[in-house]
């Protein structure tokens, strides 16, 4: 079946230094979403990448969709104390309008501040 | 709007017992579906529905069943819990793709 491996699992970063998590997934996938979730929250949409060699930008977030649209990653610059949270990537095979999204494990940051 | 609304927030069963997860959205959102979040494993697909009177099983549908009959409501059940089933469970809907959560139901089997 699908899968979708996403590295590293944890991550502690000092407030300031940059923060990059990775998603793979081992078929071609239609779209790649992005979410996070705060200590005891339930996820949040960040975005969708859609296009092979896509890059969007949300403040200080920059995510990527790899050519092949197998890879996606999600890069935070300066992290601040407000990033903290497990980062989820999300992909599915077919139409995006299904909610039938196959997530990875999840990449949990800490910030020290 | 509410948006997804689960309940209860909190549950403990003994094991054979059975229960309903409760899950109502406000979008007329046609794309339902039911998430179980485990340490170490993200989120897991149990079952999901892309409209009312269609379901189908994700990743790991043994022991859970869910119903469709109208756009608002997707509630899972559970026939008989198993200590397995120890989980955080999330309802979720959506209607151009991206995803909107309930805050979960935290369930306990003993």
């Amino acid at each position: 079946g699908q899968q979708v491996m996403q590295i590293p699992q944890y991550q502690h970063v000092q407030e300031g230094e940059d923060f990059t998590t990775y998603c793979n997934s081992s078929t071609t996938l239609s779209n790649i979403q992005w979410y996070k979730q705060r200590p005891g929250g339930h996820p949040v949409f960040l975005i969708q990448l859609v296009k092979s060699g896509e890059v969007k930008k949300q403040k200080r977030l920059t995510f990527q969709f790899g050519e092949a649209k197998k890879n996606s990653s999600l890069h935070i610059t300066a992290t601040q104390t407000t990033d903290v949270g497990t980062y989820f990537c999300a992909g599915t095979k077919g139409s995006s309008n299904t909610g039938k999204l196959i997530f990875g494990q999840g990449t949990t940051l800490q910030v020290k501040p | 709007n509410a948006g997804v609304t689960q309940t209860p927030k909190f549950q403990v069963l003994k094991t054979g017992q059975s229960m309903t997860l409760q899950c109502a959205q406000d979008m007329n959102h046609e794309y339902m579906s039911w998430y179980r979040q485990d340490p170490g494993m993200g989120l897991r697909l149990i079952h999901y529905s892309v409209g009312a009177g269609i379901t189908d099983q994700g990743e790991v549908p043994n022991g859970y069943n869910v119903s469709r009959s109208t756009t608002e409501d997707f509630p899972l059940r559970l026939l008989s819990a198993a200590p397995s089933q120890t989980s955080v469970y999330f309802c979720a809907s959506s209607a151009q793709g991206s995803l909107h959560f309930g805050n979960g139901t935290r369930l306990t089997v003993t």
